[in-house]
């Protein structure tokens, strides 16, 4: 039992390119979070899906978008990186109870 | 507008002493009460939670107390160790359908426990 798993672990790019946060729960989890965290700014959210086949805006969706492509696995996409951009990313899903797990997080640094 | 207010930002503490780590919200819709340790390069891990029909709870060497009625709540780690050096993040939420908990944190504690 992986729980959650994020690639890539670190990412660099330069301004104006794009990619692909990949997530993948193993845990039945109905729901599915993207957050991003940002020195002395705690975490914040940026995408969510309460079950499959629907998305969601969090507190800091600009410049970012998302894809439930089925009930394990939730991807973030960046379409046109900005320095702003650079944090680590978390993926996160959670169970009834409210209990809430995070993955270990892709570090992308934008140039 | 922070939802979620944290204190300290930083807290040394000697091993075996008891850090106290304090969040107030503010949305009286939040019903449930995460408490998660952070290890540099890791995803924070969930910790304690609590539910505003208990005034405390216990799970080992860790305790949330909560007040409903000032909208606070804290974490106190009893007999620290160097061990749990960490940052430390309350959080807050409410059920928006199902199993959906959008989480508000509050911008962490890095905790220090000397030897």
């Amino acid at each position: 039992n992986a729980g959650v798993t994020q690639t890539p672990k670190f990412q660099v790019l330069k301004t104006g390119q794009s990619m692909t946060l990949q997530c993948a729960q193993d845990m039945n989890h109905n729901s599915m979070y993207w957050y991003r965290q940002d020195p002395g700014m705690g975490l914040r959210l940026i995408y969510y899906s309460a079950s499959e086949g629907t998305t969601d805006k969090g507190e800091v969706p600009n410049g970012y978008n998302v894809s439930r492509l089925n009930k394990r696995e939730f991807s973030l996409r960046l379409e046109s990186a900005a320095p702003s951009q650079t944090s680590v990313y978390f993926c996160a899903s959670s169970v009834t109870s409210g209990s809430t797990f995070f993955g270990p997080g892709t570090r992308l640094t934008v140039l | 507008q922070q939802q979620v207010k944290q204190s300290p930002q930083s807290l040394i503490v000697q091993k075996g002493g008891i850090p106290i780590i304090n969040c107030a919200y503010e949305n009286t819709a939040f019903d449930y009460f995460p408490w998660y340790q952070q290890f540099p390069g890791k995803g924070p891990a969930l910790l304690i939670a609590i539910r505003p029909d208990v005034s405390e709870k216990k799970e080992g060497r860790f305790t949330i107390s909560f007040n409903k009625s000032a909208k606070q709540f804290s974490l106190h780690i009893m007999d620290s160790q160097p061990g749990d050096s960490a940052t430390y993040f309350c959080a807050a939420t409410s059920n928006s359908g199902g199993s959906n908990y959008k989480l508000t944190f509050g911008k962490g504690t890095l905790l220090t426990v000397n030897p």
